[in-house]
């Protein structure tokens, strides 16, 4: 089976970094993705990691272990707008389908 | 324009009647999807399809059913709705062909009440 694990909810300040870290279990790994979504919106992406490492998009980066099945999400500088839940899905090989986590919900305070 | 549109945007119905929401896209992907959002259970799929002739139910299909009338339009049915249908909709899409991330792309959902 498969399954996604990661934090119900987080604060911080705004200029400061935090890190989402989202552990998974799957049969046949094919990509993670990390998705933004703004209470009552829809979740957009915001970034996709196959390979082992870290991906640098502006202030959010993402990175990738598979041999640990863990993944993280670090957002810098950041910003009141960035409080919003942010959604780890994994992608299996067999299905081609997307398991979303519960996702984690960000407040970021002056 | 948005490239993928959901109606209604928001409905209240009662117990026991049929509903459709309908799905449309102007990405011109194969792929689209209908999953629900409960607070607390994330995004469950409810069903796939990769191709106009192609129908995959998805982890929580019962009680639901679709119909993919063309490329661009994926509609879901509730044929007799029940109170925990009450949820958040959402369509997405997605082109393999496009890359590798075959990236899921969503509407705006439909936040539907079963009284």
């Amino acid at each position: 089976g498969q399954n996604i694990d990661q934090p119900t909810e987080m604060t911080a300040t705004e200029g400061a970094i935090v890190q989402i870290n989202c552990t998974y279990q799957t049969s046949g790994f094919n990509g993670l993705f990390w998705y933004q979504q703004h209470a009552g919106e829809a979740p957009t992406f915001l970034s996709y990691n196959v390979l082992d490492g870290l991906e640098e998009k502006g202030r959010f980066s993402s990175f990738l272990s598979r041999s640990k099945g863990y993944s993280y999400l670090l957002l810098k500088e950041l910003q009141m707008k960035d409080s919003a839940s942010y959604l780890c899905a994994v992608r299996s090989h067999n299905t081609d389908k997307l398991i979303f986590g519960t996702g984690t919900r960000l407040q970021v305070f002056p | 324009d948005a490239d993928v549109t959901q109606t209604p945007r928001n409905r209240i119905t009662k117990t026991g009647k049929r509903i459709m929401l309908e799905c449309s896209q102007t990405k011109g992907h194969d792929r689209m999807y209908w999953y629900r959002q409960d607070p607390g259970l994330g995004l469950r799929l409810i069903y796939y399809s990769f191709d106009v002739k192609d129908i995959n139910k998805g982890e929580i299909s019962d009680g639901y059913s679709v119909s993919r009338q063309a490329q661009a339009k994926f509609s879901l049915s509730l044929e007799s709705a029940i109170p925990n249908q009450t949820a958040l909709y959402f369509c997405a899409t997605s082109d393999p062909l496009g890359g590798p991330t075959d990236t899921q792309y969503f509407g705006p959902g439909t936040r539907l009440t079963v009284l």
